[in-house]
C-alpha cells in the first residue's frame, strides 16, 4: 500500500490559471519530493523539500510542507498546457531501512488551451 | 550526460514465462532502484542496489529479483509471470548514499505486458 494519498485525483484547469495539488503521508519523514510523469513514461523530479523546510519555491512551482498535519501542498501557477501530466508526491521516511520512496497515488492534471 | 536508460521498452511475454529488464545508470550513479507502476496499486518500489549490493526490497514475492553490477548496470528478474505483473517497470538512479534523500532520476520503463 502507499503510505500517501494525493487530491484531488483529478484536476481539469483552463491555460494560466493555478493548479493546486495535495499530498498526505503518514509517517515521520526526512524529505518529500515531487515528481511528473507524462503519459505513462518515466519520472521527472521537480522539487524536493527537506522536513525542516515549510516552503519552497522553483520557477512557477511552489511547495508548502506541514510535519504537523503530515501534508504538502504543490501549486502551479500560470499553468501551460504542456503542463498536462500526473503529478506524485514521495516521500523518505526515517523510519525506512534503506532507501526508498513511497509514492503517492497522484494527481491526473489537465490544462485546456 | 546521458540519462537513464531501460531495454527493453516493450517486451509481450506468456504466462508462466519469466523476463529480465536492464536499467543503464546515469554515468557515476552508484544507486538504482526499482519500482513497479499499475493502474490499481500505482507506484510500488520493488528493491535498491548500491554498490553490487540490494539495500533494501520491497514488498514483493520472490518471483521478483534483481542484481547490480560492477558498473552500476542492473537488471531486474520475474520468473514465472502472472497476468497482474503486467506493469510498467521504472528505473531510478541517483548519486552514492542514501537515495531518497536526494532526488532519483529516472528512465523511461519497460510496459512489459503478460498474456
Amino acid at each position: 500500500s502507499q503510505q500517501g494519498e494525493e487530491d484531488p485525483q483529478a484536476l481539469s484547469i483552463q491555460e494560466g490559471e493555478n493548479a493546486t495539488m495535495n499530498c498526505s503521508y503518514k509517517t515521520s519523514i526526512n524529505n518529500l519530493q515531487w515528481y511528473r510523469q507524462n503519459s505513462g513514461r518515466g519520472l521527472v523530479h521537480l522539487i524536493l523539500i527537506r522536513s525542516n523546510e515549510r516552503e519552497k519555491h522553483s520557477g512557477r512551482l511552489r511547495v508548502t510542507l506541514d510535519t504537523s498535519k503530515k501534508s504538502s501542498s504543490l501549486l502551479i501557477t500560470a499553468s501551460r498546457a504542456a503542463d498536462t501530466a500526473s503529478y506524485f508526491c514521495a516521500s523518505f521516511a526515517v523510519n525506512n531501512a534503506g532507501n526508498m520512496l513511497t509514492f503517492g497515488g497522484g494527481t491526473r492534471l489537465m490544462v485546456k488551451p | 550526460k546521458a540519462g537513464v536508460t531501460q531495454t527493453p521498452r516493450y517486451l509481450i511475454k506468456t504466462r508462466g514465462q519469466q523476463v529480465t529488464l536492464s536499467c543503464s545508470p546515469i554515468s557515476g550513479h552508484r544507486s538504482v532502484s526499482w519500482y513497479q507502476q499499475t493502474p490499481g496499486q500505482g507506484l510500488q518500489f520493488l528493491f535498491e542496489y548500491f554498490s553490487e549490493t540490494q539495500r533494501n526490497k520491497g514488498n514483493f514475492p520472490g518471483r521478483f529479483s534483481g542484481r547490480q553490477f560492477s558498473n552500476s548496470r542492473s537488471e531486474m528478474n520475474v520468473s514465472t509471470l502472472e497476468l497482474g505483473d503486467s506493469a510498467l517497470y521504472l528505473c531510478a538512479s541517483s548519486l552514492a548514499g542514501a537515495s531518497g534523500r536526494i532526488e532519483q532520476y529516472f528512465g523511461p520503463g519497460t510496459r512489459l505486458t503478460v498474456t
